[in-house]
């Protein structure tokens, strides 16, 4: 348990669909980010929040959204995505100057 | 792109020690070495870091080199459960900057 925590853990859907993921941490840090990690590949950077800002959009396609209400909660909207989208997705938080602490992902499915 | 270079898998038997080399010969001088790891399929664990001198911690030993070109992390008594990917990064200590991830080395402990 690392204080991160992300939900569902799983989310099969097809491509027509709107779907959001959730990250929270529990940890009081001020920064949160999201990769990907496709099958066979390294960890992606996507998104980078500092202090609720989005200080980092690493060309990720538009039909990846973020939102980071707060600095607790993360958020990432998705909607018509395509097979190739189906991948491992992994929020992070660190405070300044610490280590990054992972959530344990959410498996996506596109059909 | 990642700045570190590693071995694509090491095997260790169970109970001895696992040396996993990193080579990053670019590191400036205000970069430190992370180390990571991911368990198949979930998030990816901080291990350990140091700037230039040997670090302990209860999961692992750090030793970087003189001229801080590469560096060892050492598991010293390895279990089946530290079979995993092994990620060293070299990162700037100040300011939440991500991590940018490699391919790693794939850790197989063996009874």
């Amino acid at each position: 348990e690392t204080g991160v925590t992300q939900t569902p853990r799983h989310l099969v859907m097809g491509m027509t669909n709107k779907k959001s993921l959730k990250c929270e941490q529990h940890l009081g840090h001020n920064a949160m980010y999201w990769y990907k990690q496709s099958a066979k590949k390294p960890l992606e950077l996507m998104f980078v929040y500092n202090f609720k800002e989005q200080t980092e959009n690493n060309s990720v396609p538009s039909r990846f959204s973020p939102e980071c209400p707060n600095s607790s909660h993360l958020f990432l909207h998705l909607h018509t995505l395509q097979p190739e989208d189906s991948a491992l997705y992994l929020c992070a938080s660190s405070q300044e100057r610490g280590e990054q602490f992972f959530g344990p992902g959410t498996r996506l499915t596109v059909l | 792109d990642a700045k570190t270079t590693q071995p694509p898998s090491m095997d260790c038997a169970e109970g001895r020690a696992a040396n996993l080399p990193c080579n990053h010969s670019t590191i400036s001088g205000n970069e430190y070495v992370y180390w990571y790891r991911q368990i198949h399929s979930q998030g990816p664990q901080y291990i350990i870091h140091g700037l230039k001198n040997n670090e302990t911690n209860e999961m692992a030993s750090l030793i970087i080199t003189e001229d801080r070109k590469s560096s060892t992390l050492i598991l010293p008594h390895a279990t089946l459960r530290d079979t995993a990917v092994y990620y060293c990064i070299v990162r700037e200590r100040w300011g939440n900057t991500p991590l940018v991830f490699g391919k790693g080395t794939r850790l197989s402990v063996i009874a």
